[in-house]
């Protein structure tokens, strides 16, 4: 299995201001994934990151709002820009699992984000 | 859109089996049910997953019936602890590259386990 950590745990931010969400995976991982969950409403898949490539968006999300990094094979970071109200949610980093696991999807506690 | 049907809502009694029903009638041959739980607050944990045989470790059974349009997921001895939303999950094996796509959640089934 994969155990993973995410910074911070939970933030509140002022509207128009951005926050960088990082992902930490104690494995190398090829696929990262990261999911949106609004309140009272299931988890959403924003974009798949894996390494040495661009992240892939799901329809609904874009770049410019939703900037994604993956330097190496056991970190990501998701950055939430022009933050709105609208942006209040769970963000979860989820990693899918190697070397005997490549069927079982992992996820994370999750960033617990408010914008005022 | 999420591939399964879930009841929204389910009781079981402490110390009971809690049997959680899933339908997937337009599964695929090379698509697995998974199973997860999300207990208040935390990511989703991974309970058990299959592809047309029943499983069974630790934490569950499941049971997927012969024609893969439904499947069971089966908590033997529920506990308070157990009270979470469950979800069920169909989506194709990885590539050979090693590539999938990401779980597609639905709406899952909200278990509550009385004392």
């Amino acid at each position: 299995s994969a155990v993973i950590s995410q910074k911070p745990s939970r933030d509140i931010c002022q509207r128009g201001t951005s926050l960088t969400i990082q992902c930490q995976v104690d494995s190398q991982v090829t696929m990262m994934f990261w999911y949106r969950q609004q309140p009272g409403q299931s988890l959403t898949l924003i974009a798949t990151a894996n390494q040495g490539s661009e992240a892939t968006y799901e329809s609904g999300f874009v770049i410019d709002k939703f900037p994604i990094s993956r330097p190496n094979l056991t970190f990501s970071t998701l950055t939430v820009s022009n933050m709105s109200p609208e942006d209040s949610s769970i963000y979860l980093c989820s990693v899918l699992g190697d070397r005997g696991f490549r069927e079982t999807q992992y996820f994370g506690p999750g960033t617990r984000l408010l914008v005022l | 859109d999420a591939k399964t049907t879930q009841p929204t809502s389910m009781d079981c009694a402490e110390g009971r089996a809690a049997n959680l029903p899933c339908n997937h009638s337009t599964i695929s041959g090379n698509e697995y049910v998974y199973w997860y739980r999300q207990i208040h607050s935390q990511g989703p944990q991974y309970i058990i997953h299959g592809l047309k045989n029943n499983e069974t470790n630790e934490m569950a059974s499941l049971i997927i019936t012969e024609d893969r349009k439904s499947s069971t997921l089966i908590l033997p001895h529920a506990t308070l602890r157990d009270t979470a939303v469950y979800y069920c999950i169909v989506r194709a094996r990885t590539s050979s590259g090693g590539g999938a796509d990401g779980l597609t959640f639905g709406k899952g089934t909200h278990l509550i386990i009385q004392p």
